[in-house]
């Protein structure tokens, strides 16, 4: 089975421009969840999708949006780029009825805002 | 809220078992997980533990007491590559989000 797969792995943007990331999640899952990733803060939580519907949002600003399509496919969108929204971008498929305990990751996309 | 803490930095030498311990505090609880990721790699699923007890995937083990609010991920035959950081993490309420605790650097010595 193939796994998580996120587009693009790198991205350089502007402060002010918008970026979209793309995550492509495990054959079957159609739950996918996006995580920040910096060295100060670690693992934040962003969103969760199921079925095309967003059960949960962290504590992000509502620069941060996302959805999910009808094949699980998801994107998150990030608009009016910050310096401090440089991180790994993360994404994370789980299988029905694991509550999200079992959370299998793509590579990541790492942006780079200048 | 929901939190889990985790020691920061672990040390050991090759062959040597570590534990690494993680408390939570959660309010409704579905199990806990653990992760690991090499530096400028992503998180990789090791292992979860939804009821009390040790499950064991060949040199790692994980172990939850749910009446302690306690886990701990246990790596035997310790080698160079397990040097990576390692995650607890915990569904939030709903079981919509997975909160980690902020990772342990585990450094493996010859």
């Amino acid at each position: 089975k193939a796994g998580v797969t996120q587009t693009p792995r790198y991205l350089i943007k502007t402060r002010g421009q918008q970026v979209t990331l793309s995550c492509s999640p495990i054959s079957g899952h159609r739950s996918v969840s996006w995580y920040q990733q910096t060295p100060g803060q670690g693992l934040q939580f962003l969103f969760e999708y199921f079925s095309e519907t967003q059960r949960n949002k962290g504590n992000f600003p509502g620069r941060f949006s996302g959805r999910q399509f009808s094949n699980s496919r998801s994107e998150m969108n990030v608009s009016t780029l910050e310096l401090g929204d440089s991180a790994l971008y993360l994404c994370a498929s789980s299988p029905v009825g694991t509550a999200n305990l079992k959370a299998f990751f793509g590579q990541g996309t790492r942006l780079t805002v200048v | 809220g929901q939190s889990l803490e985790q020691p920061s930095e672990v040390t050991a030498v090759e062959g040597a078992i570590v534990q690494i311990n993680c408390t939570y505090q959660t309010s409704g609880f579905y199990g806990l997980s653990w992760y690991q990721q090499h530096d400028g790699g992503a998180p990789t699923f090791l292992s979860y533990n939804a009821l009390d007890g040790l499950e064991e995937t060949g040199r790692f083990s994980s172990f939850l007491s749910r009446s302690d609010s306690y886990g701990y991920l246990l790596l035997q035959e310790l080698q160079m590559k397990d040097s990576a950081s390692y995650f607890c993490a915990a569904p939030n309420q709903a079981g919509t989000a997975l909160i980690f605790g902020k990772g342990t650097t585990l450094s493996v010595s010859s």
